[in-house]
Order: C-alpha cells, then sequence, then structure tokens
C-alpha cells in the first residue's frame, strides 16, 4: 500500500504571514507529484504537476519544491491571503500507471 | 472548454435504498476516476477506467458498489444498498496522460 502523507493537517495563520505545507510519498517507482487546490464549494483545482528532481514551480504567491529522492515536496504560499483559505492536497503518480494516490490534505485558514 | 460535470450536487436517501452519480469527463480525456473523500481524510480511489474498460477496481466495494463507463465517456456510480458509511462526497475526475487531473464539484451523498 503506498502512503502519501501531508503535514500540517489544519493551519490557521493570519493575512500577510507566509505558511508552507509538507507532502511526503514513496521515493520508489517515482513519476509525478500534483498539487491540487480545494475550495469550499468548488472543484479541486490543479496548482503545479512536478515531475523532476529538484524542481521548482511558481504561481503568483504560491511556489512548490520537489525531492524525488528523499520523497517530499514543499508548498509555499507567500502573504497569505483570505482567498488562500482552502485544503491543498497532494498526489503521487507512480511509473507507468495514471493512478493518483492522494494524501490528507492541509487545511488552511487565513484570517483578515 | 467545458469542465466535469457531475449529478446530482446533494443526495439524501434512507439507507438500504440505491443511489446512483452521473459524471461527464471533459472531451477527449481517456482517463476516468471516481474518488470518496470522508470528512478530514483525502480522496480515496475507487475505479480507474482507460476509455470504457475498468484498470483499477481494487477498492471499490464490490458487494454494494458498481460503476459503468459507457462508450469510453459518461460514467456512472451506483451503491445498492447504501449504507450509513457511504456518506461522504464522491469526486468524480479525468485527464489525459501525463497531466493534470480535472475534478467536477462532487456529491455529497448522506445516508439516514
Amino acid at each position: 500500500i503506498l502512503n502519501v502523507e501531508q503535514s500540517p493537517q489544519s493551519l490557521h495563520v493570519q493575512e500577510g504571514d507566509s505558511t508552507n505545507f509538507t507532502c511526503s510519498f514513496p521515493s520508489s517507482n517515482f513519476y509525478a507529484l500534483h498539487w491540487y487546490r480545494w475550495e469550499t464549494a468548488k472543484s479541486p483545482e490543479a496548482l503545479f504537476v512536478m515531475t523532476l528532481n529538484g524542481d521548482e514551480k511558481k504561481k503568483g504567491r504560491i511556489s512548490a519544491t520537489l525531492n524525488t529522492k528523499e520523497g517530499y515536496s514543499y508548498l509555499y504560499i507567500k502573504g497569505s491571503q483570505p482567498e488562500d483559505s482552502a485544503t491543498y492536497l497532494c498526489a503521487f503518480e507512480s511509473y507507468n500507471t495514471d493512478k493518483l494516490i492522494f494524501g490528507t490534505g492541509t487545511r488552511l485558514q487565513v484570517f483578515p | 472548454e467545458a469542465g466535469v460535470v457531475q449529478s446530482p450536487r446533494y443526495k439524501i436517501i434512507e439507507k438500504k435504498q440505491p443511489v446512483a452519480f452521473w459524471c461527464n469527463p471533459i472531451s477527449g480525456h481517456n482517463t476516468l476516476y471516481w474518488y470518496r473523500q470522508n470528512l478530514g481524510q483525502g480522496p480515496e480511489l475507487l475505479i480507474r477506467y482507460e476509455n470504457e474498460e475498468a484498470v483499477d477496481d481494487s477498492q471499490l466495494p464490490k458487494d454494494r458498489f458498481s460503476a459503468e463507463r459507457l462508450k469510453g465517456v459518461d460514467s456512472t456510480l451506483k451503491i445498492q444498498p447504501a449504507e450509513l458509511g457511504d456518506s461522504a462526497v464522491y469526486l468524480c475526475a479525468s485527464r489525459r496522460r501525463n497531466t493534470e487531473a480535472f475534478f467536477g464539484q462532487g456529491t455529497r451523498l448522506t445516508v439516514v
């Protein structure tokens, strides 16, 4: 059974604070690591799909890094805003399958 | 481009009743997933289709759950009979190989 773990489970921050979450995944048979944002009453939406060890991706104030050798990825949010409040999910994709295995998510709440 | 469409959005049924969920994926996406998300947990894969073929249904409780994907396009997921523990959000997602997944808004099922 493949385990994908995320921490922390939940996070409450003030507007303007920067924050980061962790996703750990199996280091063997790696193909890709996905990050999704799931806002309440909406569909989960892709943020990044990362495939290369050492890769860094950025979208506005959100960025992510990837370490496939040790099996972890960090998601950073710089200067959190209330609209960043959501559950952030990572998903591990193993080589030669289309299977996506999700972590339990990190629920972020940003207070004004 | 239209997104993944799921219906219904909400469903409340009594235990032992049947229920069905419908998903229309994005045109051209050959991979379709059904996930179940329980409160406080990450999405758990129930079944994955490649076109009309179910390639991974190892976590589908086959005694009460069934699914089909007609002509490799729309899909339905059925529960018969429903149990209290089936209350969850049921998510459908689709993707092309090696890209991000696109999700529907989910069906929130409450079994009473």
